[in-house]
């Protein structure tokens, strides 16, 4: 069973950083394409990047309004995948998704809600 | 970007209706077209991929159909765990874009 578990997540002020964390088990980790997708409160999904497969070079795509700002990693001896978060905004209070990027996102994880205030 | 697009934004229905969610993409995406299901505080669930087939476990009652830029999920008959919200997301460019969602709720 695909199972995949976000962590990391709390109370940043305005301008801070955070790093989320998501930890993947029941499939080959290695073998897939790996996104993020946010939720903010009450509100619809938003994409917000990629990290492709080793056979692909790890390369990321993100949405624009993360690029610079946001950058995803991955670790596939650790099975796990990162977010790093600088320079946060009260837009980006939402919930993280971890998700499995195949025909579109086949498997989620349970979210972890990051909160932008002063 | 491509804007996703849904109808209508809520619809109320009674368990055993037969319920149509159409999506439109503002260029065409061929069948690269996934249809989630939220329930609250909850996470979104996969139910239709590449546009017309079924994730494994989701009952056979869901359907999705369309190619291009007009797609439809349709609920054959409506059971009492349907009650959600419904996003489509395509995946033929990046960045890739979700609906708004379409709230379907007990009548």
């Amino acid at each position: 069973e695909v199972q995949l578990v976000e962590s990391g997540g709390g109370l940043v002020q305005p301008g801070g950083s955070l790093r989320l964390s998501c930890a993947a088990s029941g499939f080959t980790f290695s073998d897939h394409y790996m996104d993020w997708v946010r939720q903010a409160p009450g509100k619809g999904l938003e994409w917000v990047g990629r990290i492709r497969n080793k056979a692909k070079s790890h390369t990321t795509e993100y949405a624009a309004s993360v690029k610079g700002r946001f950058s995803i990693s991955r670790d596939d001896s650790k099975n796990s995948m990162y977010l790093q978060m600088n320079s946060l905004k009260i837009d980006d209070t939402a919930v993280y998704y971890c998700v499995r990027g195949f025909s579109g996102f086949d498997s989620w994880g349970q979210g972890t809600l990051v909160t932008v205030s002063s | 970007d491509i804007q996703m697009t849904q109808s209508p934004a809520s619809l109320s229905a009674s368990v055993g209706d037969r319920v149509t969610i159409t999506c439109r993409a503002s260029q065409g995406i061929s069948g690269s077209l996934t249809w989630y299901q939220q329930k609250p505080e909850t996470a979104p669930k996969s139910l239709i991929y590449d546009a017309s087939s079924l994730q494994g476990g989701v009952p056979s009652r869901f359907s999705g159909s369309g190619s291009g830029t007009e797609f439809t999920l349709t609920i054959s008959s409506l059971q009492p765990e349907d009650f959600a919200t419904y996003y489509c997301q395509q995946y033929k460019s990046y960045p890739y874009t979700f609906g708004p969602g379409t709230k379907v709720d007990i009548k």
